[in-house]
C-alpha cells in the first residue's frame, strides 16, 4: 500500500532533549516535506526536499534541521526542543514539483514538549 | 501567495448534494487549483485538483468557473464519513512556489 509513515505518532519530552522524528514513503516520490499545525495558524511548511541532498527552508524553519540522504526518508530533527515547538506534525511526500501533482500526507506526530 | 477564500463552515444532511465554494480573484495563469481534506485526527487528503476545465473523480467533482476566479468543489451524495475541514489551495510550481499553503478552510458538518 502506497503511504509515508510517521513514527513516533505521540511523544512527551522535555526542553532540550534531541529527538527526531522519522518520515517514509513507499512511492519513490521525489518531493518531500515537513509541515506543523496549529490551533488558528494552520498547517504551514518547515522544510522540503527536491530531491536526495537537496533541502530548503519553508516558512518556519527555526528550531529545526532535516536530511535527505536516501529518497524514501527525511527525518524531522529538534536539536534542542523547546515548549513552543509542542504541535502536530505532518510530513508529506509527491512524485515531482509539478503543480499538477498531489501531495500524500502521513497520519501525524503529536509533540508535547514540557 | 495566491490566496483563496471559504466559508468558514458548511451544514449538509446524510445522501444531499454538497456544494463548497472556493474564490481565488488573485490566480495566476498557471496555478492549479487544489482541494484537500482534513478528517479529525488524520493527516490531510488530496481530493481532486483542475486547471481549467471541471474534472470528476470518484471522490468528487469540481466545477471551475470561466474566468477561474472561483470554484466549486460537489460531493454528490454528502455521507457522514466526510465530514472534515475542506481547504481549498492554489498550486505553483517548482520549489517554494510549490509548498501547499494551507487557510482556514470550511468546516463541513453533515447531519444524518
Amino acid at each position: 500500500e502506497a503511504q509515508v509513515t510517521q513514527n513516533p505518532r505521540y511523544l512527551i519530552t522535555v526542553t532540550g532533549k534531541k529527538l527526531t522524528v522519522t518520515c517514509s514513503q513507499n512511492m519513490n516520490h521525489e518531493y518531500m516535506s515537513w509541515y506543523r499545525q496549529d490551533p488558528g495558524l494552520g498547517l504551514r511548511q518547515i522544510y522540503y526536499s527536491m530531491n536526495v541532498e537537496v533541502t530548503d527552508k519553508g516558512d518556519v524553519p527555526e528550531g529545526y534541521k532535516v536530511s535527505r540522504k536516501e529518497k524514501r526518508n527525511f527525518p524531522l530533527i529538534l536539536e534542542s526542543p523547546s515548549p513552543n515547538q509542542t504541535s502536530l506534525y505532518f510530513c508529506a511526500s509527491s512524485l515531482g514539483t509539478f503543480s499538477n501533482q498531489p501531495q500524500h500526507f502521513g497520519d501525524g506526530t503529536r509533540l508535547s514538549i514540557l | 501567495d495566491a490566496k483563496t477564500t471559504q466559508p468558514n463552515s458548511m451544514e449538509s444532511n446524510e445522501e444531499e448534494p454538497v456544494h463548497l465554494p472556493c474564490n481565488h480573484s488573485t490566480i495566476s495563469g498557471t496555478d492549479y487549483i487544489h482541494w484537500y481534506r482534513q478528517l479529525p485526527s488524520q493527516g490531510p487528503e488530496y481530493v481532486i485538483h483542475g486547471l481549467t476545465s471541471n474534472v470528476n473523480n470518484r471522490m468528487a467533482s469540481l466545477a471551475i468557473a470561466e474566468d477561474r476566479k472561483s470554484s466549486t468543489l460537489i460531493l454528490h451524495r454528502a455521507t457522514l464519513r466526510d465530514a472534515a475541514v475542506y481547504y481549498c489551495i492554489l498550486r505553483g510550481s517548482g520549489g517554494s512556489n510549490y509548498k501547499l499553503t494551507f487557510g482556514k478552510g470550511t468546516l463541513l458538518t453533515v447531519n444524518p
